[in-house]
């Protein structure tokens, strides 16, 4: 999957600390999406963002959609916070508009 | 008001069976998609139903297929299962294309 990268893949925080993944990608969208994955595999669409800065909470999304980035932040991290982030976007692959998501970061934060 | 729904959560198949998984949407959402989610390959699209219509498909082979229903509920068929269609399925709804999604906890397919 080399339209998206996420990174890190793997990160380990104390509580407390500002964390932030981070999703670059090499097409055009018009919008992207950041997942919660919890053990068990639920997903929860944490923000659907295409332009500037969204908020809610500890968490914050920006997206440059001219630089193709978007990162995620959370402030305060704590120990519920740890889960799978993912970003994904709609992308016409030429046969189809399909979500296409970055292979996920796994946070995890200790107390 | 009710999530998106899957059944079963968890099912258990061998080689060469076909298998139907349900998802029902959120009350008012038109759209449904499915999603296949490996280890190996993470999460994928599998495809996009919206008003009983496929609107979009993933890159997959023939043997997944799908429907969805005048209430929108949505059902998906893959028959003659092969070991590496062993994942977790997902679906989620939304309004209509486009907007925030709701996803449903999965069903874990295995194949033995």
């Amino acid at each position: 999957k080399n339209e998206v990268e996420q990174s890190p893949q793997n990160l380990t925080a104390q509580e407390g600390e500002f964390i932030t993944i981070n999703c670059s990608y090499s097409v055009g969208i018009s919008a992207l999406h950041w997942l919660q994955q919890h053990p068990g595999g639920g997903i929860v669409s944490l923000f659907m963002l295409s332009s500037g800065k969204k908020k809610h909470g500890r968490l914050i999304a920006t997206i440059n959609i001219q630089e193709k980035h978007s990162s995620l932040h959370i402030t305060a991290s704590h120990p519920r916070d740890s889960a799978v982030y993912i970003c994904a976007f709609p992308w016409d692959s030429g046969s189809a508009r399909q979500l296409t998501f970055g292979s996920g970061t796994q946070l995890t934060v200790l107390p | 008001k009710a999530g998106v729904t899957q059944t079963p959560r968890y099912l258990i198949k061998t080689r060469g069976q076909q298998v139907t998984l349900s998802c029902s949407p959120i009350s008012g959402h038109r759209s449904v998609s499915w999603y296949q989610q490996t280890p190996g390959q993470g999460l994928q699209f599998l495809f996009e139903y919206f008003s009983e219509t496929q609107r979009n498909k993933g890159n997959f082979p023939g043997r997944f297929s799908g429907r969805q229903f005048s209430n929108s509920r949505s059902e998906m068929n893959v028959s003659t299962l092969e070991l590496g269609d062993s994942a977790l399925y997902l679906c989620a709804s939304s309004f209509r294309t486009g907007l925030k999604l709701f996803f449903g906890s999965g069903t874990q397919l295995s194949v033995l």
